[in-house]
């Protein structure tokens, strides 16, 4: 079975643009949830999706954006991009079952130049 | 924020030895996650403890958790060079935000072969 899989691999902007990542789930898996993971630290929360519907967000401002379709792929959406911005971006999907763990995709590396 | 906070920062062994990585966190949880992270690449899930457990076994690999104490350890033993990565305990809290994994800043493991 495929894993999470996620597009593009990498991605160069410039400050000002926008970006939109993609992320599809593992089959079967319901929930997905996107983080920020900046050079050096652990990954940060950003937002939970379930049955496109919000379930969670982070502390991240309102440029930041996603959304979660009827077959349970999801796009995360950066507007306004700032330098801080730059980092990799990871999707992870799960059942519903708080208990079972996050299966991750390998992530987009966004670079602001 | 960062909630975890994983100890030591970096570790350095022989391959064969056993490598123990500690995590601490601040409140209350439903379960304790380990993950792995190759330079650069997504998450990989080791092994997951919910808040009851106090122990568990994968392979190589052993989990305690502490709750009164608020701390985790992971244990690899018999290293080989294959295991040197980063790896990051995220904290799943109870109730609305138990699909919102909070990981601390990582522990990179370097095993010399």
């Amino acid at each position: 079975d495929a894993g999470v899989t996620q597009s593009p691999t990498h991605l160069i902007k410039t400050r000002g643009q926008q970006v939109t990542l993609r992320c599809s789930p593992i089959s079967g898996h319901k929930s997905v949830s996107w983080y920020q993971q900046v050079l050096g630290q652990g990954p940060q929360f950003i937002f939970q999706y379930y049955e496109k519907e919000e379930r969670g967000r982070g502390n991240f401002p309102d440029r930041f954006s996603a959304r979660q379709f009827p077959n349970y792929s999801s796009e995360l959406n950066v507007n306004a991009l700032l330098l801080g911005d730059s980092a990799l971006y990871l999707c992870a999907s799960s059942s519903d079952d708080a208990n079972q763990p996050q299966h991750f995709g390998d992530g987009t590396r966004l670079s602001i130049l | 924020s960062q909630q975890g906070e994983e100890d030591p920062q970096a570790l350095s062994i022989q391959e064969g030895e056993n490598a123990t990585m500690n995590c601490s966190y601040k409140t209350s949880i439903n379960n304790l996650q380990w993950y792995r992270q190759n330079s650069g690449r997504g998450l990989v899930h080791l092994i997951l403890i919910r808040s009851n457990e106090r122990e568990k076994h994968s392979g190589r690999l052993r989990v305690t958790l502490d709750t009164s104490k608020k701390s985790s350890s992971l244990l690899i033993t018999a290293s080989r060079a294959a295991d040197t990565a980063s790896y990051f305990c995220a904290t799943a809290a109870r109730g609305a935000g138990s699909y919102q994994l909070t990981f601390g800043k990582g522990t990179k493991l370097s095993v010399i072969p």
